[in-house]
């Protein structure tokens, strides 16, 4: 069974920075592109970054641009998501999902980052 | 604002069909294959619905079906259950540099809609 378990949301002052992880078992999570989507309390979804099996290809919204940056260890099965400058707009739930190209059939339980002071 | 353009809500009673529309622009519904669709209930994750505008993966109700025109996507449910109530989010793969398709740059690679919320009378 496919499982996706994110873990390193809290509390953080706007400023902040803030490491999130994702736990993928179930699946070799090295032959899969990754992804980081997000979604504000009572709002919408919006994908924030993903990351080529490899890691040899990152995209990221424009949002978050030179502000986040999405890794892998494919050894451990695992995503990050490292948040730096964080401001309340980032607050929201962050899910991990699995993406087998440009679709995301797999997602975890997300994360709640809460960005206040 | 969204990317992609879906109405806020819809309704429909039991056994009805009802459909989500989905507007972008030739740089992302209207010019590739990577239309997805989504089903969000309250407090839970999304679940993939709908992927390449058509395709419906294992183990979800033949009720629900996608299509396109142009630059609009379409999600139809048919036979409306009670359980399908719930948030529907659009996605497609978005290209602001349409000399590149995949690979290079900082583009953002995916969008989504801003949700319809569905109502079962």
């Amino acid at each position: 069974e496919v499982q996706l378990v994110e873990s390193g949301g809290g509390l953080v002052q706007p400023g902040g920075s803030l490491r999130l992880s994702c736990a993928a078992s179930g699946f070799t999570s090295s032959s899969y592109w990754m992804s980081w989507v997000r979604q504000a309390p009572g709002k919408g979804l919006e994908w924030v970054a993903n990351i080529k099996q490899d890691g040899s290809e990152i995209y990221y919204v424009a949002s978050v641009k030179g502000r986040f940056t999405i890794s892998r260890d494919n050894a451990k099965n695992s995503l990050y998501l490292q948040m730096n400058s964080l401001s309340a707009d980032d607050t929201a739930v962050y899910y991990c999902a699995r993406e087998p190209f440009l679709y995301f059939d797999h997602w975890g339980q997300g994360t709640l980052v809460t960005v206040s002071s | 604002q969204s990317a992609l353009t879906q109405p806020a809500s819809v309704s429909g009673s039991p056994g009805q069909s009802i459909t989500i529309s989905c507007t972008g622009t030739s740089s992302d519904v209207g010019g590739y294959i990577y239309v997805s669709w989504y089903q969000q209930h309250p407090g839970k994750a999304p679940k993939l619905m709908i992927y390449d505008v058509t395709n419906r993966p294992s183990g979800v109700s033949n009720r629900f079906s996608g299509s396109k025109s142009g630059n609009t996507a379409s999600l139809t449910i048919s036979g409306l259950q009670a359980e399908d109530e719930a948030d529907y989010y659009c996605s497609s793969y978005a290209s602001t540099d349409t000399r590149v398709l995949f690979g290079g740059g900082t583009n953002t690679r995916v969008v989504f809609g801003g949700g319809t919320k569905l109502t079962v009378l």
